[in-house]
């Protein structure tokens, strides 16, 4: 079984410019999961989607993060203009969406952004 | 509040037991998890504990729950070299769409 598939591994851009970031889940998983990594802290939840639809994206800074699943299988997460402090790794996770704890979420490997 | 704390560094031999820890605040809770990122990669689970267990065992990891302190640890016994990597502890809330926070995450460094 294929896992969570994530491109780019790598960015570097300069503050103010836009970048996007592509995530592509396991196969037949429902729930699909955005989280920022920033070095030496736990992933934080961006958004969260449902097949299609948000359940959660309260945690997403709205002003200059978007973020789409349009087929309801693979997702892009934009940032718009970036910020120094949006430095980090993006990662991607999916799962069944079952729901209750044993909705195991499985990771990517994640995107490094790092904003000059 | 949406809270989880783990200790930054631990380091070991090789061959001892590993014992991670973890606190959490919220005690509406369901389930409590451990995963593992190694350089480079995404998050691995390796276990989980319902939140009205004490304890489970896997293998070479023991999870204990103190759910009146809110404590988790994460056991491996007869640690390898292969174990060295950063450890987060997450916690499932009951409320809402039951969102999962990770905690900081605790660097395990096995010495040969």
């Amino acid at each position: 079984e294929a896992g969570v598939a994530q491109s780019p591994r790598y960015k570097i851009i300069e503050k103010r410019q836009s970048v996007a970031f592509w995530c592509n889940p396991i196969s037949g998983h429902a729930t699909l999961y955005w989280y920022q990594q920033i070095l030496g802290q736990g992933p934080k939840l961006l958004i969260q989607f449902q097949n299609n639809g948000v359940v959660d994206d309260s945690q997403l800074p709205k002003d200059r993060f978007s973020a789409e699943r349009l087929k309801g299988v693979d997702s892009t997460l934009k940032i718009q203009p970036a910020k120094l402090e949006d430095s980090a790794v993006y990662l991607c996770a999916s799962s069944l969406g079952a729901g209750g704890g044993t909705d195991t979420q499985y990771f990517g490997p994640g995107t490094r952004l790092t904003v000059l | 509040g949406e809270d989880v704390e783990q200790s930054l560094f631990l380091s070991v031999r090789e061959g001892d037991s590993s014992v991670i820890n973890c606190t959490y605040t919220d005690s509406s809770s369901t389930y409590l998890y451990w995963y593992k990122q190694e350089p480079g990669a995404g998050l691995q689970l390796l276990t989980y504990i319902f939140s009205n267990m004490d304890m489970k065992q896997d293998q070479r990891l023991t999870v204990l729950l103190n759910k009146k302190d809110k404590h988790l640890s994460l056991r491996i016994a007869d640690t390898q070299t292969g174990d060295s990597a950063i450890y987060f502890c997450a916690e499932r809330y009951s409320g809402g769409y039951q969102k999962v926070t990770f905690g900081t995450g605790t660097k395990l460094q096995v010495i040969p």
